[in-house]
């Protein structure tokens, strides 16, 4: 069964508009992390924001938020006022219980800013 | 924020030949690294945990005498891909961890391996 699941293949957005990218993820862990990397067609990994799963806010930083709805299990990234830099590939990622070290990613979703 | 590199970022082999990339924490030590792998189009798929001092911990399916890992110093680790074959082409990233929770992990800017 897939741990993170990201629905949205691809998304198009004009600029200036916000734009959320969903992700679901599974596990029967209370303690986990959620995280967003983009990657852009360089091919790095940039990390963009991290939300744990005992945390009571949801996580911000920039125009990045991360809409964390424990109950549903999902863990949506919702970038304000896009820009055509924004273009990019978004994984969703999780890692389980604490301490624990590795990350498993989504499939991904392409996310392309139209002028 | 840190900066992890690796080297190189670019490599074209011949089938049967091995090639090793490296992976450097620049600013800060890293007691553990990751090894992913990356088909087009696709997402990252762990190939193995590297840890200072010890031996590598591979995921399922990942064949540990093909794809060896030295993590000798905290602030290299390598990955050696043994008799490459093309299939083996691929985009290979590590990160490394910034401390105990793993809430931190820089990654590097990828190296693209193809094999002829």
């Amino acid at each position: 069964a897939q741990k993170i699941t990201q629905t949205q293949p691809g998304m198009f957005v004009q600029e200036k508009e916000a734009v959320t990218l969903d992700c679901t993820y599974d596990t029967s862990d209370p303690s986990y992390g959620l995280f967003w990397y983009k990657q852009p067609s360089s091919g790095e990994m940039i990390f963009l924001i991290y939300q744990g799963s005992y945390d009571q806010q949801n996580a911000t930083e920039g125009r990045y938020s991360l809409n964390f709805q424990k109950a549903r299990k999902s863990a949506n990234l919702v970038i304000s006022a896009s820009q055509l830099g924004d273009s990019a590939m978004y994984f969703c990622a999780m890692r389980e219980g604490p301490g624990a070290q590795k990350l498993v990613f989504g499939q991904g979703t392409r996310l392309t800013i139209n002028p | 924020g840190a900066v992890v590199s690796q080297h190189p970022s670019r490599v074209i082999c011949k089938s049967g030949t091995s090639v090793k990339i490296e992976c450097r924490s620049l600013d800060f030590q890293a007691t553990t690294m990751f090894w992913y792998r990356q088909f087009p189009k696709k997402s990252l798929m762990l190939m193995a945990t590297s840890n200072e001092g010890s031996k590598a911990t591979y995921e399922q399916g990942v064949e540990k005498d093909k794809f060896l890992i030295n993590h000798a110093s905290l602030t290299l680790s390598t990955l050696t891909v043994t008799s490459a074959h093309p299939e083996d082409s691929s985009f290979y990233i590590c990160s490394a961890r910034i401390g105990p929770d793993g809430n931190s992990q820089y990654f590097g800017p990828g190296t693209r391996l193809t094999v002829l």
